[in-house]
């Protein structure tokens, strides 16, 4: 079964202070790997997308890392700042095969506070 | 903003009733998801559809029907509502019939059933 598990749960840190949130995942065939970010009551909006190839992205003061591998991927945020404070979710993607099923995999997020 | 337009906002019903929620999506893209979200949950996938036919189907239940329109705007029906059902509603859209391409959301309907 596929599955995305993400870690911590939830995390606190001091404005301007540095984190990297974890993600790991069985999906099969792999086709690409997403971060979204979430603010409480808002649509997630997505942060970086990474196909099996792509091994770094950044956007900003996020950067994503991806270790097919080892199914590990990791969005590290710099310099954090208090409108960071939201939840990170991990979406994996699986090779497009027809059929009914759909073919994204949610994390369940990690709800990240920063702290002035 | 991503483009993705739901109505309404927000959404206040009793057990029993009916709703429609309404989506448009982003100009050009052909397929529109619909996932609930409830509190403190991940996004469950509920309905996905391309250019006006069902695509994919998750944990929908069968008292909630979606379609989507020849202007490609879509519509998730819920009816017999239970106070369960009380939850965050997003419509995504994103241009390709597969998940290769990026996908856009809604800032989603918040739908609270007393």
């Amino acid at each position: 079964k596929n599955q995305v598990e993400q870690s911590p749960q939830s995390l606190i840190i001091l404005e301007g202070k540095n984190c990297t949130l974890q993600c790991n995942y069985t999906v099969s065939p792999f086709s690409n790997l997403r971060w979204y970010k979430q603010d409480t009551g808002r649509g997630p909006v997505s942060l970086t997308i990474m196909t099996f190839s792509e091994n770094t992205k950044s956007n900003g003061r996020y950067t994503a890392t991806l270790d097919a591998d080892t199914k590990q991927s990791s969005l590290h945020i710099t310099a954090s700042q208090l409108s960071d404070s939201a939840s990170y979710i991990c979406v994996v993607s699986a090779v497009y095969s027809g059929g009914g099923a759909d073919g994204l995999t949610f994390g369940k997020g990690t709800h990240l506070i920063i702290q002035p | 903003d991503s483009g993705v337009t739901q109505t309404p906002k927000h959404l206040i019903t009793a057990t029993g009733q009916r709703v429609t929620l309404r989506c448009s999506p982003r100009s050009g893209d052909l397929s529109v998801y619909w996932y609930q979200q409830s509190l403190d949950q991940g996004l469950q996938f509920l309905i996905q559809y391309y250019n006006g036919e069902e695509r994919a189907k998750g944990n929908i239940l069968e008292r909630f029907s979606a379609q989507q329109f020849p202007d490609l705007h879509s519509e998730l029906n819920l009816s017999s509502l239970e106070l369960g059902d009380s939850a965050l509603y997003f419509c995504a859209s994103s241009e390709f019939r597969s998940y290769t391409g990026e996908l856009f959301f809604g800032e989603g309907s918040r739908l609270t059933v007393l």
